[in-house]
Formats: structure tokens, sequence, C-alpha cells
């Protein structure tokens, strides 16, 4: 099973924030937490990482909690483009456990 | 820029006929991984590897047998094709980051079709 827990699906208004959360109450002091997209069943695609402070890059942001039981994947003004399916996995490992993800649809 | 090759990227074939999917990295990767991924479903883990001659079974039971012999090459093998083995599979190589970090790179998927 996978060690993450994330909504089934989620809107975003084009040029809104899209706020994607994740539940990984689990979570061990040594996991990172991943988050990856997939785009009409391409391969998956990195996004950003974290392991107990908040980043930030080019694509999005995110935020974990002080507790690193939960975490926040920020896209700051979503596109028509970031339409996917968005997965957030924590591993301190070689493997990922991928759960079933957020299916993000941005309107136009 | 991720250097991940998969081919063919879409595959159609009989019952009983023996595949090979290939995979390349050019970027040194020690490990690499198979996962299977049937449409709207999540990434299942199948076989990885740690580097040549190192292959181990993923956490989905699969027919599909791997092998490493280079460092930059991770085939993937169906001995006799059967209609249930109809998925996409993905590629993925990683190397060992600083601490445990293991970002994933991955490949844009064969999408097999046995009929």
């Amino acid at each position: 099973d996978a060690k993450t827990t994330q909504p089934t699906s989620m809107d975003c208004a084009e040029g809104r924030a899209a706020n994607l959360p994740c539940n990984h109450s689990t979570i061990s002091g040594n996991e990172y937490v991943y988050w990856y997209r997939q785009i009409h069943s391409q391969g998956p695609q990195y996004i950003i990482h974290g392991l107990k402070n908040n980043e930030t890059n080019e694509m999005a942001s995110l935020i974990i909690t002080e507790d690193r039981k939960s975490s926040t994947l920020i896209l700051p003004h979503a596109t028509l483009r970031d339409t996917a399916v968005y997965y957030c996995i924590v591993s301190g490992t070689y493997k990922y456990i991928f759960g079933t993800g957020t299916r993000l649809k941005v309107l136009a | 820029e991720a250097d991940i090759y998969q081919t063919p990227r879409y595959l159609v074939i009989g019952t009983g006929k023996k595949i090979t999917l290939e995979c390349s990295q050019t970027m040194g990767h020690d490990k690499m991984y198979w996962y299977q991924q049937d449409p709207g479903m999540e990434l299942h883990l199948i076989h990885y590897s740690y580097g040549v001659n190192s292959t181990e079974k993923g956490d989905l039971s699969s027919e599909s047998t791997v092998s490493r012999i280079r460092t930059e090459h991770f085939p993937l093998t169906l001995e006799s094709a059967r209609p249930s083995h109809t998925s996409q599979y993905l590629c993925a190589s990683s190397e060992w980051g600083q601490g445990n970090y293991n970002e994933q790179f991955f490949g844009p998927g064969t999408r097999l079709t046995v009929l």
C-alpha cells in the first residue's frame, strides 16, 4: 500500500494557484517527499522534493508541515498544460510506491 | 534533461510471441526500474536493478524477466505474450544522491497490446 493519501481529483481555474494536499502520517525521519506528475499516461515527470524545509523551484513550491505528516504542492499560476495526475511519494530508499494520485483538471 | 529511452513506443502483437522491450539511459545511473501501469491505474514496480548483473523482482508479480549486462541497458522480456500482459510498461533510472535522496527519471513508456 502507498504511504500517502491524496484526494482523487481537483479542479482549478486557469491562472489561479493549485494547492494539492498529501497526507503521509507514517513518514520516517530519513524519508523524502517527492512530487511527480503524469500527463496523458506519459512517463511521470519530476516536479520537486523535500525533506524538512519548504522548497521552491521554477515549477512549484512544496510546503511540508513541521511534524512532516502532510505536505502541499503549490502550482502558483496553473495553466491548461498543468492538467495531469499528480503523485505524492514518500521514500527513503530506492523504491517508490505509487498511489492513485490526484487528477488535477485546470479549467479555462 | 533526462536521457532515458524506450523502444518501441507502441507494440501490438499476437498471443504466444516472444517480445523484448528496450530501455536505455545515458546518465550512467546504477539503478534502473520497470513499472507496469494499466489505464487509469497507479504504477506498480515489477523489476529493479542495483547495477550490472543485479536484478530483483518488484512488488507486483510479473511473468516477465529482465537482464542487466550493461549499465545503460535494462531490457524486459516476455517469453510468451498473453492478452493479460496488455499494459503500459515504464522504465526509470536513478542515482543514489546525498543522504537517501533518490530522484527517478522516467522514460516515455511502451504501450503493449497482446491480441
